[in-house]
């Protein structure tokens, strides 16, 4: 059963375009969370991390929000570029045992 | 990340073949990991080790062994090849306490026909 969620599964922006990505986790309990970027054919590359007590923390032009009492999470891309096409991975890892929860990602396409 | 290695990138096998991955890193981690991701799926843990003495199984080890020659290496068996074990796998490290920052290989694209 898979404990993290990502909406949407793709989508397709213009260049110079925002757009956020969703994810809702149900792991508990919650210690942080991380966002990964991996591009086609490569290994993931770590975004950001959230940890409980954190709300928003930017990394350039992407921005991550979390809201813990809901279990949410996003990712906002801000003046998208060709070079952010990519799939986008949200990670959870709980306080309990440790374990990672990897969410299916989200695949954004950025279109010239 | 150049500082994470995995051979072969890709490798086609029949049925009932054994094959070795091979993950070699040069950051120096202690932990290590593999994983194997499919289309609509998040990647999911088989194997991990923390140290050169310690091995885990993690939530899909069956039809796979490991094996950690030293704390730079870290490999991955299949002893006999199914199709549904057709997917990209990745090697990672981390020396983070939690874990959650994780340092992945390129993968291996693993084809079983």
């Amino acid at each position: 059963k898979n404990q993290v969620e990502q909406s949407p599964q793709s989508l397709i922006i213009l260049e110079g375009k925002n757009c956020t990505l969703q994810c809702n986790y149900t792991v508990s309990p919650f210690s942080n969370l991380r966002w990964y970027k991996q591009d086609t054919g490569r290994g993931p590359v770590s975004l950001t991390i959230m940890t409980f007590s954190e709300n928003t923390k930017s990394n350039g032009r992407y921005t991550a929000t979390l809201d813990a009492d809901t279990k949410q999470s996003s990712l906002h891309i801000t003046a998208s570029q060709l070079s952010d096409s990519a799939s986008y991975i949200c990670v959870v890892i709980s306080s309990n045992d440790y374990k990672l929860s990897f969410g299916a990602g989200t695949t954004v396409t950025v279109r010239a | 990340d150049a500082d994470v290695t995995q051979t072969p990138r890709n490798r086609i096998t029949k049925t009932g073949k054994r094959i070795m991955l091979e993950c070699s890193q040069t950051k120096g981690h202690d932990r290590m990991y593999w994983y194997r991701q499919d289309p609509g799926l998040g990647l999911r843990l088989i194997y991990y080790s923390f140290d050169v003495k310690d091995i885990n199984k993690g939530e899909i080890s069956d039809g796979y062994s490991v094996s950690r020659q030293a704390q730079a290496k870290f490999s991955l068996s299949l002893e006999s090849a199914i199709p549904n074990q057709t997917a990209l796998y990745f090697c990672a490290t981390s020396d983070s306490w939690d874990g959650l920052e994780q340092y992945f290989g390129p993968g291996t694209r693993l084809t079983v026909t």
